[in-house]
């Protein structure tokens, strides 16, 4: 049972564009949620968080958007980098309990 | 770098076989987490330790176990080794062990080969 879901393995957008990455939930306890970057050879590591008392947090070129009634959270980060091209997983919990990690989406951004 | 650290790097072994991962938090931190993360998967939590205690578990093998000793670092052992056991196991600390809003640290992994 996916709880976390990251439908798109990969994404391919320009540098300089606006990139967006997906993540949806099935379980309305969630209450709080986390993007996490990860490069090859390394470990995760913490991006931008969002409670559920939000639908919007913002962290320089980084802005994650909650949509409760729809079970759906983005991430939008404007404008990409180089430095960017990462494995981007997104996380949820729930009374701080265990986090449940997506699979992730590879964001590749061309030159 | 994030300060946590992983041995080995990489550890090719046999079914069967038992092996032994290890874990030094961040400097400071007193939580250890343990995930596992198997061929384009996501992160699948193991267990978490808090201060010497084990705090909380997830999908957690029984042939799998766990301590984290008094200077705070942390060990996952796996036993009677499966091909399905191949997989990234990656290590993470925190300072004080809320398992959702705490940032968690990650280390560099445990590459784990089961032949």
């Amino acid at each position: 049972d996916q709880q976390v879901k990251q439908n798109s393995p990969s994404l391919s957008v320009q540098e300089g564009r606006i990139s967006i990455l997906n993540c949806d939930y099935t379980n309305s306890m969630f209450d709080y949620f986390l993007w996490y970057k990860k490069y090859p050879a390394e470990g995760p590591t913490f991006l931008i968080s969002i409670s559920s008392i939000k639908d919007k947090n913002e962290d320089g070129r980084f802005t994650v958007f909650l949509n409760k009634s729809a079970k759906h959270l983005s991430l939008h980060i404007v404008p990409s980098q180089p430095g960017d091209s990462a494995v981007y997983f997104c996380a949820a919990s729930h009374s701080n309990y265990q986090l449940i990690w997506g699979a992730g989406t590879k964001l590749i951004i061309k030159p | 770098d994030s300060g946590v650290t992983q041995t080995p790097k990489h550890l090719i072994t046999a079914t069967g076989q038992r092996v032994t991962l290890r874990c030094s938090p961040r400097s400071g931190d007193l939580s250890v987490y343990w995930y596992q993360q198997s061929l384009d998967q996501g992160l699948q939590f193991l267990i978490q330790y808090y201060n010497g205690e084990e705090r909380a578990k997830g999908n957690i093998l029984e042939r799998f176990s766990a301590q984290q000793f008094p200077d705070l670092h942390s060990e996952l052992n796996l036993s009677s080794l499966e091909l399905g056991d191949s997989a990234l196991y990656f290590c993470a600390s925190s300072v004080d062990g809320a398992l959702g809003t705490d940032t968690q640290y990650f280390g560099p992994g445990t590459r784990l080969t089961v032949l």
